[in-house]
Formats: structure tokens, sequence, C-alpha cells
């Protein structure tokens, strides 16, 4: 079946660190692949998403290029700041598959100032 | 703010009872999706509704049901509670039916403590 593998945390940054979470999925189809976002006491939000090998999904700073070759979604910021702290998580949905969408464990994100 | 409201925000009761959630999709979202996100299994998708018909289902006890109103609001009803179904319960929505490319818009969720 479907699975998204994320790294563990918590990531502890400094502010303006670069950052990277890791993210790798298996899936039997053709998959969306999504980053959400979960601030303290929230809901998720969607950060961004690539619906295609190569796409390049991006938001306010942060990007994941999706990667077909090494079935990876990472994601990445150049410069991270105080209110980027979050748990972050790595989602995919199959359209060859069932659609039922699969997240990965989360990934806590600590920064600094 | 989503646009997705649940209520309620917090909920405590013992084990064996039986509790409802409630969750109001955006304006013009069909699709409404329950999700248990707890601290050893993360977020577990449950089941999925669309336009009152049930869509797909995931890791649903037999002890848990939803089901999805003409004004497309929807419940989740949980009974016969263990302390084990302790969790944040979210709701989710979305335009379509099948949600390969669609966002999905979180509620704030429901925390419920089982006693």
């Amino acid at each position: 079946g479907d699975s998204v593998t994320q790294m563990e945390g918590p990531v502890t940054l400094s502010e303006e660190a670069f950052l990277t979470i890791n993210c790798t999925y298996t899936a039997t189809g053709y998959p969306s692949l999504f980053w959400y976002v979960q601030y303290p006491g929230e809901g998720l939000q969607l950060l961004l998403k690539a619906t295609k090998a190569d796409d390049k999904g991006s938001n306010k700073g942060f990007e994941a290029t999706y990667r077909k070759e090494t079935t990876s979604f990472h994601l990445e910021k150049g410069s991270v700041q105080v209110s980027d702290s979050a748990v972050y998580f790595c989602a995919l949905s199959d359209r060859g598959g069932s659609y039922i969408p699969t997240f990965g464990r989360g990934t806590s994100l600590i920064v600094h100032p | 703010d989503s646009g997705v409201t649940q209520t309620p925000k917090h909920l405590i009761t013992a084990t064996g009872q039986r509790v409802t959630l409630r969750c109001s999709p955006r304006s013009g979202d069909l699709s409404v999706y329950w999700y248990q996100q707890s601290l050893d299994q993360g977020l577990q998708f449950l089941i999925q509704y669309y336009n009152g018909e049930e869509r797909a289902k995931g890791n649903i006890l037999e002890r848990f049901s939803a089901q999805q109103f003409p004004d497309l609001h929807s419940e989740l009803n949980l009974s016969s509670l263990e302390l084990g179904d302790s969790a944040l319960y979210f709701c989710a929505s979305s335009v379509a039916r099948q949600g390969s490319t669609d966002t999905q818009y979180f509620g704030p969720g429901t925390r419920l403590t089982v006693l």
C-alpha cells in the first residue's frame, strides 16, 4: 500500500538557518504530493503541493520538488523564522490507487531567536 | 480561518459512553473527510463522504460511524468508548469527489478525552 516516511523530529534551528525536512514515499499509482503545516492548537493547512514529476511547489519561502526517480518530496526553506515553528506533514494522494490520502507522521520544527 | 467548523472543541467523557462530533464544511465543498490524530498513531484517515454518500473508508473501527446530511454537514459517532480513543479528531473538506489534486481544508479539531 501507499506510505509516506518523514524524518523524525524535533528539528531545532536558529532563526535564519536553512531548513530541510526529508520526505520519501511509496505509491502504486501516480500520486499528487502535499506538504501541510499545523501550528500549535490549530488544524492542518496546505503549505504547497505538486501534482506531477519535476513540478516544484512553493509558498511563503518554502519549496519542494517532486522527484519521481528518488520518490522524494523534501521541504526546504532558505531562512527560517521563529513564526515557522510548527509541525509539518508530508502527504500523498494516489490517482492510480484508492485516492485515500496518506500522511506522514509529522516533523516538529522549533526555531529559536 | 479555513472555513471548516467543528464542534465541540473539547469533549471529556467516560469509557463505554457514546459521543457525536459535528463538522460543517466550507461553503461549496461537497467532500468531507474525518481523521484521528494521536501521539502514537499519527494522523489516520477514517472516512470520506461526498455529497451524502460514503466515498472511501480508512482505518475506522466498527464502533465508529459517520454520515453526511443533505445540508452537507457531517457527524462522526463514536460508541463504546475506550481509553485509547482519546485523540484529536479533525474534519476536512474539499470541493471534489476524488481528492487526488484537491486541497483539503481542515477544521480546528475536537479534542476527545476518555477517562
